[in-house]
């Protein structure tokens, strides 16, 4: 049975960078994608990116270009979100997310991890 | 990018009752590139329906999806207690977007 673990909360300075991770277990890693959505306290699901885990591929969202780095661990079935130059409407639960995946177009997110809250505090 | 825009923001039902929400898209975009999922609050979203009209795994018959070019809908036969949640239209394929969410409520 295909599951995503995140990391535990995380309480972050403005400027900091903070870094997320989703490591899956029951499913071949590399088979698909892995998104990162983020919800902000009372708010819709916002998309940041996806990395092909097969390719290393990244894309991201026009919003967070620049900020955002979604790395991968093919050893350890773990990806990663890290996001830098945190404000305080960063503050928010960050989910990662699978797809299908093949020649970049993707499907469904069919299996997600439980989320991650990041605060972004003074 | 494709905007989807999802109404009615709120819909106020009582168990037992129908429920039908809309997601219109600011293009064309294929059926088979569209989906639903269902999030509660402190939870993840779940997928219920992907390919504008095929239930996910373990869904109940009680969801169903139609609709094809830029209007979609979810429709809940009769809703059940565990049906009040927040529901969000996605769009996928080349790239990906969501709806803003409309909230089932009782």
């Amino acid at each position: 049975q295909a599951h995503l673990v995140q990391s535990g909360a995380e309480v972050k300075k403005p400027g900091a960078s903070v870094k997320v991770s989703c490591k899956a277990s029951g499913y071949p890693f590399t088979s698909y994608a892995m998104h990162w959505v983020r919800q902000a306290p009372g708010q819709g699901l916002e998309l940041m990116g996806w990395i092909n885990t097969g390719t290393g591929k990244t894309k991201y969202t026009q919003k967070f270009q620049g900020r955002v780095t979604i790395t991968r661990d093919t050893s350890a079935s773990t990806a990663y979100m890290e996001l830098s130059s945190l404000r305080s409407e960063d503050t928010a639960l960050y989910f990662c997310a699978r797809s299908g995946v093949i020649r970049e177009v993707i499907y469904t997110f069919d299996v997600w991890g439980q989320g991650t809250m990041v605060t972004v505090s003074s | 990018e494709v905007v989807l825009t999802q109404s009615p923001g709120t819909l106020s039902l009582s168990p037992g009752e129908r429920a039908t929400l809309s997601c219109r898209a600011s293009q064309s975009i294929s059926s088979n590139f569209f989906a639903w999922y269902q999030q509660k609050p402190g939870q993840p979203p779940r997928l219920l329906i992907f390919g504008a009209s095929n239930r996910a795994a373990g869904i109940p018959d009680r969801f169903s999806g139609s609709g094809s070019g830029t209007d979609f809908t979810l429709t809940i036969s009769r809703l059940e207690p565990e049906d009040f949640a927040v529901y969000y239209c996605q769009q996928y394929g080349s790239s990906q977007t969501f709806g803003q969410g409309t909230k089932v409520e009782i």
